[in-house]
């Protein structure tokens, strides 16, 4: 199974603040077919299902209908990382990575973002 | 715009199946381009795969090794849904269970709280 690990667990951020969050996988996740990183980032809050924020396009990351463009991904090979840019109330939440090269599809731990 | 409607009962008791279902709208179960996933989430296992069916000019499963044996994951296209049935269930299945589409997952279902307890 594909490893996914994410970095910090939590971490608070000034209103206006970057977030930062990092995911490694454990193998290459690079649809060379395509140039896709199979790397996905989910925004998940208090009892509800994750919302898809942004996934792997080719040679880039792009963020799904409807998200702001404060969020962002990069990364390639093992590591990657989503930011999140002027933070806002409305971001607190746990986020999470997810490799979607193989099955078993796996996320990662999840990373909760909190208001310092 | 797709939406995924879960149904399916919450409260089992140990050796019980969990079956639940998951009806479509705003695509096709039998889509030659998407997927049809089972994903459970508990503080334990956090986000959990179980499976998946999908159709490239057959029907194809694929299931976690977690659960392979206990897992069946069933499409219906004359009722456009796909259902879940997980055999002999213990207290280490309680969680919430959501169905969801594609590779990276852009539609989830509401989820349902399965509660394993004698």
């Amino acid at each position: 199974d594909i490893v996914m690990t994410q970095s910090p667990d939590s971490l608070a951020v000034s209103l206006g603040g970057r977030a930062t969050i990092n995911c490694k996988s454990s193998q290459t996740i690079l649809f060379t077919s395509n140039n896709r990183e199979s790397l996905a980032w989910y925004q998940q809050k208090p009892g509800q299902p994750p919302r898809l924020l942004i996934y792997g396009a080719s040679g880039a990351f792009t963020r799904d209908s409807g998200v702001p463009d404060r969020f962002s991904g990069s990364g390639s090979g093992t590591d990657f990382t989503l930011t999140i840019n002027t933070l806002q109330t409305e971001d607190v939440a746990v986020y999470y990575c997810q490799q979607y090269y193989a099955v078993p599809l796996t996320f990662g731990g999840g990373t909760r973002v909190e208001i310092k | 715009q797709v939406h995924l409607q879960q149904s399916g009962p919450g409260l089992l008791k140990p050796s019980q199946t969990l079956s639940l279902t998951c009806a479509i709208s705003g695509d096709s179960v039998s889509s030659n381009t998407d997927a049809w996933n089972w994903i459970r989430q508990s503080p334990s296992r956090g986000l959990e795969w179980l499976g998946r069916t999908y159709y490239r000019s057959e029907w194809h499963n694929d299931y976690a090794v977690s659960v392979k044996g206990r897992i069946t994951i069933s499409p219906d296209t004359s009722k456009n849904q796909f259902s879940l049935q997980l055999n002999s269930v213990t207290p280490e299945d309680t969680a919430v269970y959501y169905c969801a589409r594609g590779w990276a997952i852009s539609n989830w279902g509401q989820g349902t709280l399965v509660t394993v307890s004698s």
